[in-house]
């Protein structure tokens, strides 16, 4: 089915740990968005990424890392996982309007 | 900076009540504008967008916006809600001649009473 997937759903992990959380999207979409969402925040752009091999920060890109070797894949990776990084992780592509993922939720103890 | 204001950040209606969710946008050139809703537990979903053209936009399930250019605004409407409207609503502006991003509000959580 044509769509965007995110894997892990639900993940919990420890402190200081690597975390990769994967979106896939089957469109072939050229922009894709990784965004966290958090009570009172709303959502917040961590990275982009405008095309295959082309990524840039967002608004709160400190302690993740994200990579795009082929347009429909878009990880996203915590390196060290921080209490702070307890979040709903969405990923999103784009082509005129913007399409979500299902989400992962994510803690870290 | 640009930004996207969303002034309710809480809404609590009664069932068959009206309801008008406000967005005002900062950037004064050329704009996408888009309402999505996020039902509880559940990823965002586009409700309507406007491109170009008649600025009242009819979106899914009764929702409808109106672009006034003038004033800044997209507002969402709904004249009658229902228990199923419970949810956050997000307005979020694409600047077209500035850059590919999307610029979010905050939300505004909004809870219809049976």
């Amino acid at each position: 089915d044509a769509g965007i997937t995110q894997s892990p759903r639900y993940k919990i992990t420890e402190t200081g740990r690597q975390v990769t959380l994967m979106c896939h999207q089957t469109w072939s979409h050229s922009y894709m968005f990784w965004y966290r969402q958090d009570l009172g925040h709303g959502l917040r752009l961590i990275y982009y990424s405008a095309a295959a091999d082309i990524t840039d920060k967002g608004e709160v890109p400190d302690g993740y890392v994200v990579s795009r070797s082929k347009t429909e894949n878009f990880p996203l990776t915590l390196e060290s996982a921080t209490r702070s990084q307890t979040s709903v992780y969405f990923c999103a592509s784009r082509e005129g309007e913007q399409f979500f993922g299902p989400g992962t939720r994510l803690t870290v103890l | 900076a640009q930004s996207v204001s969303q002034h309710n950040h809480h809404v609590i209606l009664s069932e068959a009540a009206s309801l008008e969710l406000g967005c005002n946008y900062s950037y004064g050139g050329t704009v996408n504008l888009f309402w999505y809703v996020q039902y509880p537990g559940q990823h965002l979903q586009l409700l309507l967008k406007y491109f170009s053209g008649d600025p009242l936009v009819k979106g899914i399930k009764g929702f409808e916006a109106e672009f006034i250019k003038s004033k800044f605004s997209f507002n969402l409407r709904k004249p009658s809600v229902q228990w199923s409207d419970t949810a956050e609503y997000f307005c979020a502006v694409i600047q077209i001649d500035s850059n590919y991003q999307l610029i979010w509000g905050a939300g505004t959580k909004l809870i219809i009473k049976p």
